[in-house]
């Protein structure tokens, strides 16, 4: 049971260049989030999606796109990549909160993407 | 304000101490609420979940305070192993809000 796989790893751009980041979830999640962590920072959530075909902003969305075409996958995009996005990305995904109790996140790996 | 807020440190505790974080949230409609672990150059981990009667996983106690809205998490004889950045998070929309405090980072000396 892998839970939740990122890739790649790490990454280098150029600025300007575009590059899609790959979130993949084996515990039949319906939520899956993307977060970005800077120094100092706490976690901030890019986008997130509820379901297969759906995705909404989440703080900090400006200049990246996502899509979630296959329940288990949530693609990051960066269309136009610049200095300011170098940073460490973060997959989540969960269950839908219910009365059975809190569901808490769960993380891959992380993506540390640096923008040159 | 910051709608999750914790006290940076770092806290430097000595092995075998018992130390205690707290974090304060601003939306009073939150519903569940979490305490996590990042491990350096790692991804979060959940420590525990926190309950409204508070709950405790062998060292690890964790309190909610909905009056006065705030968590905390208390440790008892500090391993070295606990060091890390420990976060506190809270749900206010049934998962489709997680909102993470900026992280308290504890460090446990020899």
């Amino acid at each position: 049971n892998a839970g939740v796989t990122q890739t790649p790893k790490f990454r280098v751009l150029k600025t300007g260049q575009s590059m899609t980041l790959l979130c993949a979830q084996d515990m039949n999640h319906e939520y899956m989030y993307w977060y970005r962590q800077d120094p100092g920072m706490g976690l901030r959530l890019i986008h997130y999606s509820v379901g297969e075909g759906t995705t909404a902003k989440g703080e900090v969305p400006d200049g990246y796109n996502v899509s979630r075409l296959k329940k288990q996958n949530f693609l990051l995009g960066l269309e136009s990549a610049a200095p300011s996005q170098t940073s460490v990305y973060f997959c989540a995904s969960s269950y839908i909160r219910d009365r059975a109790g809190d569901q808490p996140q769960h993380f891959g790996d992380g993506t540390r993407l640096s923008i040159l | 304000r910051k709608e999750v807020e914790q006290d940076p440190g770092p806290f430097n505790v000595p092995e075998g101490a018992t130390v205690a974080f707290n974090c304060t949230y601003s939306n009073s409609a939150s519903q569940s609420f979490f305490w996590y672990r990042q491990d350096c150059r790692k991804e979060p981990k959940l420590l525990m979940s926190v309950y409204s009667s508070g709950n405790e996983d062998g060292r690890f106690t964790a309190q909610l305070n909905r009056a006065s809205q705030y968590i905390s998490l208390l440790i008892r004889d500090s391993k070295l192993s606990d060091s890390a950045t420990y976060l506190c998070v809270v749900n206010d929309n049934y998962g489709q809000n997680f909102v993470f405090g900026p992280g308290t980072r504890l460090s446990v000396l020899p």
